[in-house]
This record gives C-alpha cells, structure tokens and sequence, in this order.
C-alpha cells in the first residue's frame, strides 16, 4: 500500500512565523503535490513536483514556496505565515503512469 | 464556468437504498477519472478509477464514464451509514499530472 506521511496532524502558529510543512511518501513516486482546503472552495492546487529539484506552480502559489531535495520528501514552505493561510495542507504522490493521487492525512494549520 | 462540477449536496438516503453522485467535466481532452471519498477532517482516499467510457465495478460501488456527455456518475448500492461522506470528482487530462478537483456532494445515509 502507498503511504504518504505529514508531518504534523495539527500546528498552530503566529503570524509572521517561517513554517514547514513536510510530506513523505514510500512508493518511489516521481509526482508530489501540495493542497490546501477550505470549506466552499474545494481542493486548490498550490505547487507540484515531477521530479528531485523541479516544481511547478499551481493555482495559488502566492505566499508559499517548495522544496524538494530527495524523491521521497516535498516540503511547503510559509515564508511569513498570515492568518489567510489557515487551513487543511494536503499533501499527495501519483506515478506518471495512472495518474492516480495518493494522499496523506493532512495538517490542520492555524495562524494567530 | 467550473472545470469540474458535482452538486453539493447533502444528498440524503435511506440506508439500503441507491445513492448515485453526479459530476459534469468541461475539458474534452479529460482521459482519466476517480471518485474520492472524503469523511469529515479526514484527507480524501480514492475509492474508484475509470479511464473508458461504461461501467466499472467494484463491491457496492459503480462508476460511470460517458465522454460524449461529459459526465461520470458513482453509484453506490446498499448504502450504509458508514458511506456518509464527501465525494470528490477528479479528472485529468494526458497531458497534465494535475487533477482537476470537483468542490465534492455531501450524502448522508440515514439509518
């Protein structure tokens, strides 16, 4: 079975802070994303990775940055967190072949 | 208008019965499709793909692909409480890993 971790279930900060935001998986997937959820909005798209060193922006890249040194981890950064960014970080992985997202359990975030 | 569009819901049930979700897709180009399911605070897991227009099966759940109409449907039989859930339509194109997110039809199953 695919496993994708977080790091942390639940994280309160304050504003201004730096925060990461990390994600493993253990399926040797070439695709990572990271999702932030809130309610009447759906699921949005904030970065991918389709492999060591590369990302692509998604929908809502503003105020966020990734970093991915090793095929296994994809990390999300709050360079200075605000209150707006409050929500449900969802990370996954797919494989290139089917395309199908596996996802983690997801970290409720909130900003004071 | 929505790349992918589901009808919010709640869609209320008796348990036993028949609960079939829509989802209408607007990208003509869109080959692979899947049903998440995703329980209040809980991340989204994936309970079905289809990738060819018709039905595929598994268990109490049925997918429903129609590319010309542009819609895929879920259905689920005998349903139970435990399937009170958010349903989430995802579909992507060849050309993307991306998947494009429905906003999800909340079912409640009433016992």
């Amino acid at each position: 079975d695919v496993k994708v971790t977080q790091s942390s279930r639940y994280l309160v900060k304050r504003t201004g802070e730096k925060v990461f935001l990390e994600c493993v998986q253990d399926m040797d997937h070439e695709n990572m994303f990271w999702y932030r959820q809130d309610p009447g909005l759906g699921l949005r798209l904030i970065y991918f990775s389709y492999d060591v060193k590369m990302k692509e922006k998604g929908d809502i890249p503003e105020g966020y940055s990734v970093s991915r040194e090793k095929k296994e981890r994809f990390s999300l950064i709050l360079e200075s967190a605000s209150t707006n960014q409050t929500s449900m970080y969802l990370c996954a992985s797919s494989s290139p072949q089917g395309n199908t997202q596996y996802f983690g359990p997801g970290t409720r975030l909130t900003v004071l | 208008q929505k790349e992918v569009e589901q009808n919010s819901g709640p869609l209320s049930v008796p348990e036993g019965a028949i609960a079939s979700l829509n989802c209408t897709y607007s990208d003509r180009g869109s080959q692979s499709f899947f049903w998440y399911r995703q329980y209040s605070g809980k991340s989204p897991e994936l309970i079905m793909s289809i990738y060819s227009n018709g039905d595929k099966e598994d268990g109490r759940f049925t997918a429903q692909l129609n590319k010309a109409s542009q819609y895929v449907s879920l259905l689920i039989r005998d349903s139970q409480p435990s399937d009170s859930a958010t349903y989430l339509c995802a579909v992507t194109t060849a050309a993307s890993y991306k998947l494009i997110f429905g906003s999800g039809t909340r079912l409640l199953v009433r016992p």
